[in-house]
């Protein structure tokens, strides 16, 4: 089946405490991006990818980090969370940059407290 | 201002009615327009795109205004399956930031 996947579904930590939320696809596609979403705020890009090795900022990088090291696998990283970044994040790819429809991953609640 | 600006509702309808949703955008060089659909706490969803002619997918009828820079998406004869999120996206084909969207519009529809 079609699908991206992110891990895990649900974390609450503690401020600083690094963490990884694992985001891998299995369409072959080459653009991966992850958003947050808050409410009132919709959906904010934080950082996307355009192919293996290729990474820039999306709207609101500060305090997250990306890696593309294989064409599968996007992880998001959050090196000292803070509460600010408690929000529900998503994984999304497409085929590449301009292809219309973009796939969600389930999601991924976090709470920083 | 927002890029991308839609009414939060909700909008709380009965079954079998016709709803219509706006949507406006403020970057003139957004060149491609999309409304995805959003179920509560799970991931957003294309549900169609928005051409300049106007498309319609069954119940639902999209279209796209350049010259007042919006975009609406009309829903004939509700079911409760309706009931959802819906998200105004839109793409500037400048730029390689994919897709601006909306915060999306709830839509409960009522036995």
């Amino acid at each position: 089946e079609a699908q991206v996947t992110q891990n895990p579904r649900y974390l609450i930590t503690v401020t600083g405490k690094k963490l990884t939320v694992t985001c891998s696809q299995n369409m072959n596609h080459e653009y991966m991006s992850w958003y947050r979403q808050d409410p009132g705020l919709g959906l904010r890009q934080i950082y996307y990818s355009m192919n293996v090795e290729v990474t820039d900022k999306g709207d609101v990088p500060e305090g997250y980090k990306v890696s593309r090291k294989e064409k599968r696998n996007f992880p998001l990283i959050l090196e000292s969370p803070s509460p600010n970044q408690t929000s529900l994040y998503f994984c999304a790819s497409s085929l590449f940059l301009q292809h219309n429809e973009q796939f969600f991953g389930p999601g991924t609640r976090l709470t920083v407290l | 201002r927002k890029e991308v600006e839609q009414d939060p509702g909700p909008f709380n309808v009965p079954e079998g009615a016709t709803v219509a949703f706006n949507c406006t955008y403020s970057n003139s060089a957004s060149q491609s327009f999309f409304w995805y659909r959003q179920d509560c706490r799970k991931e957003p969803k294309l549900l169609m795109s928005v051409y300049s002619s106007g498309n319609e997918d069954g119940r639902f009828t999209a279209q796209l205004n350049r010259a007042s820079q919006y975009i609406s998406l009309l829903i004939r004869d509700s079911k409760l399956s309706d009931s959802a999120t819906y998200l105004c996206v839109v793409r500037r084909d400048t730029g390689r930031r994919a897709l601006t969207f909306g915060s999306g519009t709830r839509l409960q529809v009522q036995p």
